[in-house]
């Protein structure tokens, strides 16, 4: 059975805090996603990695970074946490090859205040 | 500007009858779409996807149609089920840019028993 976890289910950070998001599947997969999720606006794609060291910017990277030392695990890093970064942040993994879906951990509700 | 919309934010269906989700895109590069599923505190799931060599595409009592004349699909849920009250994502992604898919805003979906 596939499976995606996120460290945390909810947190409360406070303006300017460094935030940590950690995301650890294990699927062996080669691709890693971070989205955040809004009313109104759907999934963003905020980074995505397709290797072990690599990442990509997606749509909305501004006040974010990642990290993947290990393939198992993708870190969403929140350098200096703003009140407009109060989110819900999904992580997700997805296989190397043609194949477009991909597989989602739970979230994390993340409150700046 | 949203490249994939969906325009009912929320649908209440009686339990049993036919549940219609639309979606519709603007990129006509777009060339495989997706519908996922959410429950609340849950992350995404993967429901049926279509190409665009298709126009329909089924999968027990879920089924999806492609207009790409219209640039519109539709989920069909046939019979619906108190099961089925969850947010539904259209996604949409083309082999160019084959790691961002783009994600609706979504439809919550009321089965009402």
């Amino acid at each position: 059975d596939v499976k995606v976890t996120q460290s945390s289910r909810y947190l409360v950070k406070r303006t300017g805090e460094k935030v940590f998001l950690e995301c650890v599947q294990d699927m062996d997969h080669e691709n890693m996603f971070w989205y955040r999720q809004d009313p109104g606006l759907g999934l963003r794609l905020i980074y995505f990695s397709y290797d072990v060291k690599m990442k990509e910017k997606g749509d909305i990277p501004e006040g974010y970074s990642v990290s993947r030392e290990k393939k198992e695990r993708f870190s969403l890093i929140l350098e200096s946490a703003s009140t407009n970064q109060t989110s819900m942040y999904l992580c997700a993994s997805r296989p190397r090859g043609l194949s477009y879906e991909q597989y989602f951990g739970p979230g994390t509700r993340l409150t700046v205040t | 500007d949203q490249q994939v919309k969906q325009n009912s934010p929320s649908l209440s269906v009686q339990e049993g009858r036919i549940s219609i989700l639309n979606c519709d895109y603007t990129n006509s590069m777009f060339d495989y779409f997706l519908w996922y599923k959410k429950y609340p505190a849950e992350g995404p799931t993967f429901l049926i996807s279509i190409s665009s060599i298709k126009d329909k595409n089924e999968d027990g009592r879920f089924t999806v149609f492609l207009n790409k004349s219209a640039k519109h699909l539709s989920l069909h849920i046939v019979p619906s089920q108190p099961g089925d009250s969850a947010v539904y994502f259209c996604a949409a992604s083309d082999q160019t840019s084959y790691d961002k898919v783009i994600f609706g805003p979504g439809t919550s979906l009321s089965v009402i028993p």
